[in-house]
C-alpha cells in the first residue's frame, strides 16, 4: 500500500476548477511533486517544490499544501487535461531520500 | 534537449535477472540524480531507486535486496539489474532524471522521462 493516498477518480466540467488531493504524513515535512500521465505516455512533471511549474506547463496548474494534505488545482480545466495524475514525495521516514508515489487519480473532463 | 532511452530484453524468465540500460542523449549525465520507476499495466507508479554520478545509490526498501544500479559516465548511461525476477516484476520500466534548476536539485521531482520499455517476466 502507498504512503500517499489519492482519490481514485475525480471529474470536472469543462472550464471549471478542480482540485486533486494527496494525503500522507510525509507531506508535513516534505514537498510534493505532481505528474500528469496520458494513456500510453510517460508521466509529465507539472508541479514541484513549493509550487513551481516547469517550463511549458500552463499556469492553470497550481499546487498547495496544508498539514498532511497537498493539492493540485486546475483552474479552467481543458479537455486535454483529462489524464491520470500522480503525486510523489519522500517516504515518511525521510531516510535516504526514498520516494513514494500516490496511487493516482483519474481526472475526467465532462 | 535531453532525451532518455531505455533498452534491454522485453522478456525475462522467472528467477533470472532483469537488466535494463538508460542512455542519456542531448546532455551530460553529470550532476544529476538518475532514477528507475516502473508501472504494471493498469496500475500506479513505483519508484525503484536512484543513482548519482558518483555511484551512490538509494533503493526502494521493498526491492532493495534484489536491485543493483550502476552508471557509466563514459557512455552517458546508467543501468538497472533486478535479480530473481517474478511475474510481479512485469511492468513498463521508465528511467527518469531528477530536476535541477538554478543550482538546486529536487531529488524526487522527475522532469525528464524515457518513453518506457515493457518487460514481461514469463517462462
Amino acid at each position: 500500500s502507498s504512503e500517499l493516498t489519492q482519490d481514485p477518480a475525480v471529474s470536472v466540467a469543462l472550464g471549471q476548477t478542480v482540485r486533486i488531493t494527496c494525503q500522507g504524513d510525509s507531506l508535513r515535512s516534505f514537498y510534493v511533486s505532481w505528474y500528469q500521465q496520458k494513456p500510453g505516455q510517460a508521466p509529465v512533471l507539472v508541479i514541484y517544490g513549493e509550487n513551481y511549474r516547469p517550463s511549458g506547463i500552463p499556469d492553470r496548474f497550481s499546487g498547495s499544501s496544508s498539514g498532511n494534505t497537498a493539492s493540485l488545482t486546475i483552474t479552467g480545466a481543458q479537455a486535454e487535461d483529462e489524464a491520470d495524475y500522480y503525486c510523489n514525495s519522500r517516504d515518511s521516514s525521510g531516510i535516504n531520500l526514498n520516494v513514494v508515489f500516490g496511487g493516482g487519480t483519474k481526472l475526467t473532463v465532462l | 534537449q535531453v532525451q532518455l532511452q531505455e533498452s534491454g530484453p522485453g522478456l525475462v524468465k522467472p528467477s533470472e535477472t532483469l537488466s535494463l540500460t538508460c542512455t542519456v542523449s542531448g546532455g551530460s549525465i553529470n550532476n544529476y540524480y538518475w532514477n528507475w520507476i516502473r508501472q504494471p499495466a493498469g496500475k500506479g507508479l513505483e519508484w525503484i531507486g536512484r543513482i548519482y554520478i558518483s555511484g551512490s545509490t538509494n533503493y526502494n526498501p521493498s526491492l532493495k535486496s534484489r536491485v543493483t544500479m550502476s552508471v557509466d559516465t563514459s557512455k552517458n548511461q546508467f543501468s538497472l539489474k533486478l535479480s530473481s525476477a517474478t511475474a510481479a516484476d512485469t511492468a513498463v520500466y521508465y528511467c527518469a532524471r531528477a530536476y535541477c534548476t538554478g543550482g538546486r536539485c529536487y531529488p524526487d521531482a522527475f522532469d525528464i522521462w524515457g518513453q518506457g520499455t515493457m518487460v514481461t517476466v514469463s517462462s
